[in-house]
């Protein structure tokens, strides 16, 4: 089974710290994908990425960056912690292919205090 | 890609089809239809796919209408399990990373 983790399920932080989400899969997919979700808001793409060192904004980029150095790994960056930026995170990876679908890891809950 | 809408609820009896409908008219000749399932603090998971015909796995059944506009989700015999947010997606192939669209989804809640 594909197995998509992420480094913690629930993070609290303050305003201003750097934040640092690490999501790790399994199944050498090269495509992996950075979301946030909120209540009556459903998913929204913060960044995504193709391939190693290779990222794409998605539709909400703003205060976050990625970084990919390895296949299999994925991390999301808050540089500066803000109360807005508090939400379900979730990493999700696939192979690039014509009908590909998406495993999602566990989520993490971020806390912005 | 296209939009779809969902229901925001539905109950079914454990034991009974659930059948979840979506529509989206405005779907593209080159974009499939897919259902994700959320469980309350979980992660999404994929549950099926389609693009012109009718498609069963083991979790499910997807039905698409002819003209495309609408589909159905069955889930044949659900159980208390089966309780979740279900996001109905259309979306074409493209090169590159394949994002989703996640709307709000249905929430389905199966009763005892």
């Amino acid at each position: 089974d594909v197995k998509v983790t992420q480094s913690s399920r629930y993070l609290v932080k303050r305003t201003g710290e750097k934040v640092f989400l690490e999501c790790v899969q399994d199944m050498d997919h090269e495509n992996m994908f950075w979301y946030r979700q909120d209540p009556g808001l459903g998913l929204r793409l913060i960044y995504f990425s193709y391939d190693v060192k290779m990222k794409e904004k998605g539709d909400i980029p703003e205060g976050y960056s990625v970084s990919r150095e390895k296949k299999e790994r994925f991390s999301l960056i808050l540089e500066s912690a803000s109360t807005n930026q508090t939400s379900m995170y979730l990493c999700a990876s696939t192979t690039a292919g014509i009908t590909d679908t998406q495993y999602f890891g566990p989520g993490t809950r971020l806390t912005v205090l | 890609d296209a939009k779809t809408t969902q229901p925001p609820s539905m109950d079914c009896a454990e034991g009974r089809a659930a059948n979840l409908p979506c529509n989206h008219s405005t779907i593209s000749g080159n974009e499939y239809v897919y259902w994700y399932r959320q469980i309350h603090s979980q992660g999404p998971q994929y549950i099926i796919h389609g693009l012109k015909n009718n498609e069963t796995n083991e979790m499910a059944s997807l039905i698409i209408t002819e003209d495309r506009k609408s589909s159905t989700l069955i889930l044949p015999h659900a159980t208390l399990r089966d309780t979740a947010v279900y996001y109905c997606i259309v979306r074409a192939i493209q090169t590159g990373a394949n994002n989703l669209f996640f709307g709000t989804g249905t929430r389905l809640t199966v009763i005892p």
